[in-house]
């Protein structure tokens, strides 16, 4: 019930290509859904959040689609850059649940990749 | 300002030694977590701290597994009697606490290493 699954477990694109990373929840309770980049040797970072009152949000090159219904968002990089190349993390939160309002359960993570 | 800070960055124990790992919070943030991320793994959250509330333990593994928040402030993270299983990178985030979907700040982790 609290699981996140997270797709692909890796990915590697071409710069100046569209990187894709998919989750997909059970939990109908979750209602705030952030996305971290991850650099080695360093902590997770807030790129993008999304809340389920909207569909879609978009940050510069970064954007999140989220489909209610299915249960499942997504991340989009837009024109990835080498930069780019870090681990992501899906992640879900629920207000509602007054045991564990605040815990984060994340997503088993994306190694993105991005070629030169 | 600075972000959240842990020590030690690295730490290797044998199995069956005490460990304490610190985490030094954002100043004036109220909400505190422990996660705990596996080699491939995404993170497992471990316990939440808010404000002088009792803490939600509802993620530790074990009871070789305990945390303590002093002054509100700085926190600690105790694993006795470590495990090979333990080993980990444990990550410390902070909150401003205000509402459930304030940004958590992580710190660079401690990386457990048991032998």
């Amino acid at each position: 019930q609290q699981q996140v699954k997270q797709s692909p477990q890796s990915l590697i694109v071409q710069k100046g290509g569209i990187s894709i990373i998919n989750c997909a929840y059970e939990n109908t309770a979750f209602d705030y859904f952030p996305w971290y980049q991850q650099f080695p040797g360093k902590g997770p970072a807030l790129l993008i959040a999304i809340r389920p009152d909207v569909s879609e949000k978009k940050e510069g090159r970064f954007t999140i689609s989220f489909n209610k219904s299915a249960k499942q968002f997504s991340l989009h990089i837009m024109d990835s850059q080498p930069g780019d190349s870090a681990t992501y993390f899906c992640a879900a939160s629920s207000s509602w649940d007054s045991g564990s309002a605040r815990q984060l359960t994340f997503g088993s993570g994306t190694q993105l990749t991005v070629l030169p | 300002g600075a972000g959240v800070s842990q020590s030690p960055s690295n730490k290797v124990t044998e199995k069956g030694k005490d460990v304490e790992l610190r985490c030094d919070p954002i100043s004036g943030h109220t909400a505190l977590y422990w996660y705990r991320q596996s080699l491939g793994q995404g993170l497992e959250f471990l316990i939440y701290f808010q404000g002088n509330s009792a803490p939600d333990k509802s993620g530790l593994p074990s009871d070789r597994f305990s945390a303590e928040r002093t002054g509100g402030s700085v926190s600690t993270l105790t694993i006795q009697r470590t495990q090979q299983e333990d080993s980990a990178v444990y990550l410390c985030a902070s909150s401003l606490g205000l509402v459930a979907t304030d940004t958590q700040y992580f710190g660079p982790g401690t990386r457990l290493t048991v032998l």
